[in-house]
C-alpha cells in the first residue's frame, strides 16, 4: 500500500532529552512537511523539504532539526532547546498541491 | 496562500446535508480551492478540490461561485463519522506548505 508512515504513534520522553520522530513515504513525492498541533489549535509548520538534501524553516522551527538524506524519509528531531515540546506532530508529503498526511505522533515530555 | 474565512463551528443532523461555506475573496485566477478534514487525533485527509467548475466525488461535492470568491463543501448525507474539523485552503504553488487556518468544526448530531 502506498502511504506515509509515522512512528511511533505515542512517545514519552524525559525533559532535556532529544527525541527523533520518524516519517517515511513510499509515494515517490518530492516534498515533505512537518507540522505541530496543540490541543484545540490548527496546524503550524515546523520545517519542509521540497527536494532531497534541502529543507527550509517553517513558522516555528526553533528547537527542532530535520534532515532529508533520502527522498522517502524526513525525520524530525525535537531538541532539548524546544521549550514546550509536548504536542501532536504530523508529517505530510505532496507532489502537486494535494498533501497526504500520516497519522501523527503524540509526544509527551515529562 | 490566499486568505480563507470559515465559520468556527456548525451542527448538522445525521442524514441531512452538511453545507460548509468558505470565503476566499482574494483568490487568483489560477488558484485552486482545496478541502481537507481532520477527525479527532488523526492526520488531515484530502476531500476534494476545484478551480471553477463544480466538482463531485465519492465523499463530497464542491460548489464554487461564478466569481470564485466563495465555495461550499456539501456532504450530502452526513453521518456521525463526518464529525471533524473541515479546512478550506487555497494553496499558492505546488509543493509548498499548506497553510491551515482554524477551519470549521462540524458536529453531526444523531
Amino acid at each position: 500500500d502506498g502511504g506515509i508512515t509515522q512512528s511511533p504513534k505515542y512517545l514519552f520522553r524525559k525533559e532535556g532529552q532529544n527525541v527523533t520522530l520518524s516519517c517515511e513515504q513510499n509515494l515517490n513525492h518530492d516534498a515533505m512537511y512537518w507540522y505541530r498541533q496543540d490541543p484545540g489549535q490548527g496546524l503550524r509548520l515546523i520545517y519542509y523539504s521540497q527536494i532531497v538534501n534541502d529543507f527550509q524553516k517553517g513558522d516555528i522551527a526553533e528547537g527542532y532539526s530535520v534532515s532529508r538524506e533520502k527522498k522517502e524519509s524526513f525525520p524530525l528531531t525535537v531538541t532539548s532547546a524546544q521549550k514546550n515540546p509536548t504536542a501532536f506532530y504530523l508529517c505530510a508529503s505532496s507532489i502537486t498541491r494535494e498533501a497526504f498526511f500520516g497519522q501523527g505522533t503524540r509526544l509527551t515530555v515529562v | 496562500d490566499a486568505k480563507t474565512t470559515q465559520p468556527t463551528s456548525m451542527d448538522c443532523a445525521e442524514g441531512r446535508a452538511a453545507n460548509l461555506p468558505c470565503n476566499h475573496s482574494t483568490i487568483s485566477g489560477n488558484e485552486y480551492v482545496y478541502w481537507y478534514r481532520q477527525i479527532h487525533s488523526q492526520g488531515p485527509q484530502y476531500i476534494i478540490h476545484g478551480l471553477k467548475n463544480n466538482e463531485t466525488n465519492e465523499m463530497a461535492s464542491l460548489i464554487i461561485t461564478e466569481d470564485r470568491k466563495s465555495s461550499t463543501l456539501i456532504l450530502p448525507h452526513a453521518t456521525l463519522r463526518d464529525t471533524a474539523v473541515y479546512y478550506c485552503i487555497v494553496p499558492r504553488l505546488r509543493n509548498t506548505p499548506l497553510v491551515f487556518g482554524k477551519g470549521t468544526r462540524l458536529s453531526v448530531i444523531a
